[in-house]
C-alpha cells in the first residue's frame, strides 16, 4: 500500500540552526500538508499546499517557517532559525483530489537544544 | 474557531470488552476523520466519516453531523488496540484538508 515517507526520523539540532525535514507524499496526490504535535498534546496543523503554492496556514507558521516542492516528489519544511518550543513531532499528510482522506506520514522527532 | 472535544480522555479496558468513543464538535463540519496513534507515534487513518455510518472489520464509526457528534465502536478489543484515538475536523463547506484535531482518548488494552 502507498504511504507517505518521512526522513530523518529524528534531528537533533542547536537552537538558531536552520532544518529541513523530508518528506515524500503518496505519488498521486495533490494536497501536501505539515502537521506538529508536541509531546502530551494534541495534532496541530501548519500549512497547506497544493498546485505549488501554500493554500491555508495557521499562525504557528510564521516568517521562520517555509516549505517548498523542490521536484516531482519531494516536500519539504524548512526552519530558518529553530527555537527551544520548535521542539515537536513533525507529521507530514497528502490526500488526493478532494483534500478529504489524509494519510500521514511517520514523522520526524525534532529536538531543539 | 472550530472546538473539538472527546471523550472519555481515558479508557482501560480487558481485552475483548468493547468500547465507545465520543467526538463532539461546535460547527458545521465538511470533513471528519478518526485516526489511531499507536506507540510509535505514527498516526493511522481510521475512517473518514463527515456523516453517516462505516464499518471496518471491528471498528465502525458513526457521525450525526446535524447534531455535532461522532462516534467510533471498537468490539473485541485486543492489545493492539492500544494507543491514542484522535477525531479531527474542517469546518466549513470545502475541504481543503485543514483539520483541528481532538485531545484523544488514550485507550489501553490489558491482556
Amino acid at each position: 500500500e502507498p504511504e507517505v515517507t518521512q526522513t530523518p526520523s529524528h534531528q537533533v539540532t542547536q537552537m538558531g540552526q536552520e532544518v529541513i525535514l523530508r518528506c515524500v507524499p503518496i505519488s498521486n496526490h495533490l494536497y501536501f500538508y505539515w502537521y506538529r504535535q508536541i509531546l502530551g498534546q494534541k495534532v496541530e496543523f501548519l500549512v497547506s499546499f497544493y498546485n505549488n503554492e501554500i493554500s491555508e496556514k495557521s499562525e504557528i507558521f510564521d516568517d521562520q517557517f517555509s516549505v517548498e516542492r523542490p521536484d516531482g516528489s519531494n516536500f519539504t519544511l524548512k526552519i530558518r532559525s529553530t527555537k527551544l518550543e520548535d521542539s515537536a513531532m513533525y507529521f507530514c499528510a497528502s490526500s488526493g483530489p478532494g483534500a478529504e482522506k489524509l494519510f500521514f506520514g511517520s514523522g520526524t522527532q525534532l529536538s531543539v537544544l | 474557531g472550530i472546538q473539538v472535544e472527546q471523550s472519555p480522555p481515558d479508557l482501560i479496558l480487558q481485552e475483548g470488552a468493547n468500547s465507545t468513543l465520543r467526538c463532539n464538535f461546535s460547527d458545521s463540519v465538511n470533513n471528519l476523520q478518526w485516526f489511531h496513534q499507536n506507540p510509535w507515534g505514527q498516526l493511522i487513518n481510521l475512517f473518514y466519516i463527515p456523516s453517516g455510518t462505516k464499518q471496518n472489520g471491528r471498528l465502525s464509526a458513526t457521525t450525526v453531523a446535524t447534531e455535532r457528534y461522532s462516534l467510533l465502536y471498537i468490539s473485541s478489543s485486543q492489545t493492539t488496540d492500544s494507543g491514542v484515538y484522535f477525531c479531527a475536523v474542517e469546518e466549513g463547506s470545502t475541504s481543503y484538508g485543514k483539520l483541528t484535531f481532538g485531545q484523544g482518548t488514550i485507550l489501553t488494552v490489558h491482556p
